[in-house]
């Protein structure tokens, strides 16, 4: 069974810090995984996905199998990082698990 | 952002009584997904549909059912049997059953039981 577990709830870091948000799976597979992330009074969306290998507004997220984690990274936070942001991994039928989700905040 | 829509935005319903959420896409997307937002829980799948006319359960599918007689929409009806309805209802579309395609939001509906 997939399962996608983000430990964190909460997080707040200052503005310019560095900020990492965990992720870890439970996949018997190979897995596709993404972040989405939710803006104050937006519709959750896509912010980056494994197989795209992209940075996207300075975050990253590297699939490390061995550790079955998947953990979105950004060097300098701004305030604007502020958002809800959901882990999620696509099994082979497309059906998409989603982890619990951790709410950042970036404080000035 | 109107590619996906949902509505209504807010549903009240008494208890014993089914009612059905609405989910159209104009993306011309093959799969369609509905998922039930609780806090502190994240997304959990409820139905999904890789194309017309076929449909799978996810994990919290008792008290559900859908169909998905035309490619556009995907309607979610919540029935008396769903134990626990009120909740923020979120519905999905991707382009087809690839497993890395990026799905696509509507805004939601909130569902309170009186």
């Amino acid at each position: 069974a997939q399962r996608v577990t983000q430990p964190e709830k909460l997080l707040s870091v200052f503005k310019g810090a560095p900020v990492e948000l965990k992720c870890n799976y439970s996949y018997s597979g190979s897995p596709e995984l993404f972040w989405y992330v939710q803006y104050s009074r937006q519709r959750l969306q896509l912010l980056l996905r494994h197989i795209s290998r992209e940075s996207i507004k300075g975050f990253t997220a590297d699939l490390n199998k061995g550790e079955t984690s998947f953990h979105l990274k950004k060097p300098f936070a701004q305030e604007e990082d502020s958002a809800m942001y959901y882990c999620a991994l696509s099994g082979n039928k497309g059906d998409m698990r989603f982890g619990a989700g951790t709410r950042l905040t970036v404080k000035p | 952002d109107g590619g996906i829509t949902q509505s209504p935005k807010y549903l009240f319903r008494k208890e014993g009584q089914n009612v059905t959420l609405s989910c159209e896409q104009n993306l011309n997307h093959d799969a369609m997904y509905w998922y039930r937002q609780d806090p502190g829980q994240g997304l959990r799948l409820i139905y999904y549909s890789q194309i017309v006319n076929d449909f799978q359960k996810g994990d919290i599918a008792e008290g559900y059912s859908v169909s998905r007689e035309k490619k556009e929409s995907f309607p979610l009806t919540v029935t008396s049997a769903q134990k626990n309805p009120t909740a923020f209802y979120l519905c999905a579309s991707s382009m087809g059953q690839n497993t890395y395609n990026e799905q696509f939001f509507g805004p939601g509906t909130r569902l309170t039981v009186l």
